[in-house]
C-alpha cells in the first residue's frame, strides 16, 4: 500500500509563530505537493516539487515556503504564521506523468490564535 | 468563476439507492479528469482518472462518464451504502502534476 504521512493532525500556533509542516512519503515519487483546503473552496496549490531541492510557486504561494532535501520528504514552512493561514493542509506525492494519480496524506488541521 | 462546477452542492440518499453527480469544466487544455472521494477528516482518495479519449471509467460500484465535446462528466453510484457518505470532488487535470483543478466537491451524506 502507498503511504503519504503528515508529521501532525492536529496543530495549534500562535500568530507570529514559525510553522513547520512535514510530509514523507514511501513511494519514490518524483512529485510531491502541497494543497490547502478550506470550506467552500476547491483544494489550491501552494508549492511542488518535481525533484529533489527543486520547488515551483503553485496558485497561493504568499506566505509559505518549501524544502524538498531528500526524495521521500517536503517541508512546508509558514515563516510567520497568521490567522488566515487556519486551514487543513494536505500533502500529496505523484509519479512523473500527467495522468498519473495523486496520493494524499491524512491532513494537518492548523490553527492560528 | 470557478473553472470545475460541480451539483448539487449536497446530497441526502437512502441506503441501497443509486445517485449521479455532475461536474462542469469550462477550461482548456485539459489532459484528463479526475474523481475523487473524500471522508471527514482525511485526505481525498482518487476513484478514477479518466483521459479525454476515454468516456467512461469504473471502480467497483462507481462509474464516471466523461463528454469531452460538452465539458461535462458525472459520477454514478450504484447500491449505496453508509460508508460512501463523503465528498466527492471533481478535477481537472491539465498539461502537469501540477495544473489540477478542483471542484469544490458534492457532499454525499447515505442514510439507513
Amino acid at each position: 500500500d502507498v503511504k503519504v504521512t503528515q508529521s501532525s493532525r492536529y496543530l495549534v500556533k500562535r500568530t507570529g509563530e514559525k510553522v513547520f509542516l512535514e510530509c514523507v512519503q514511501d513511494m519514490d515519487h518524483e512529485n510531491m505537493f502541497w494543497y490547502r483546503q478550506d470550506p467552500g473552496l476547491g483544494l489550491r496549490l501552494i508549492y511542488f516539487s518535481y525533484d529533489v531541492k527543486m520547488k515551483e510557486k503553485g496558485d497561493i504561494p504568499e506566505g509559505y515556503s518549501v524544502s524538498r532535501e531528500k526524495k521521500e520528504r517536503f517541508s512546508l514552512i509558514l515563516e510567520s504564521a497568521s490567522t488566515n493561514q487556519t486551514s487543513m493542509y494536505l500533502c500529496a506525492g505523484a509519479a512523473g506523468g500527467a495522468h498519473n494519480e495523486q496520493f494524499f496524506g491524512p491532513g494537518t488541521r492548523l490553527t492560528v490564535l | 468563476k470557478n473553472q470545475v462546477e460541480q451539483s448539487p452542492q449536497s446530497l441526502i440518499i437512502l441506503e441501497g439507492k443509486n445517485c449521479t453527480l455532475q461536474c462542469n469544466y469550462t477550461v482548456s487544455p485539459f489532459s484528463n479528469l479526475r474523481w475523487y472521494k473524500q471522508d471527514t477528516g482525511r485526505g481525498p482518495v482518487s476513484l478514477t482518472i479518466m483521459t479525454f479519449s476515454e468516456n467512461t471509467k469504473s471502480n467497483g460500484r462507481y462509474t464516471a462518464t466523461l463528454d469531452a465535446d460538452t465539458k461535462q462528466s458525472s459520477l454514478h453510484i450504484t447500491a449505496s451504502q453508509l460508508s460512501d457518505s463523503a465528498s466527492y470532488i471533481c478535477v481537472r487535470g491539465g498539461g502537469s502534476q501540477g495544473n489540477l483543478i478542483f471542484g469544490k466537491g458534492t457532499k454525499l451524506s447515505v442514510k439507513p
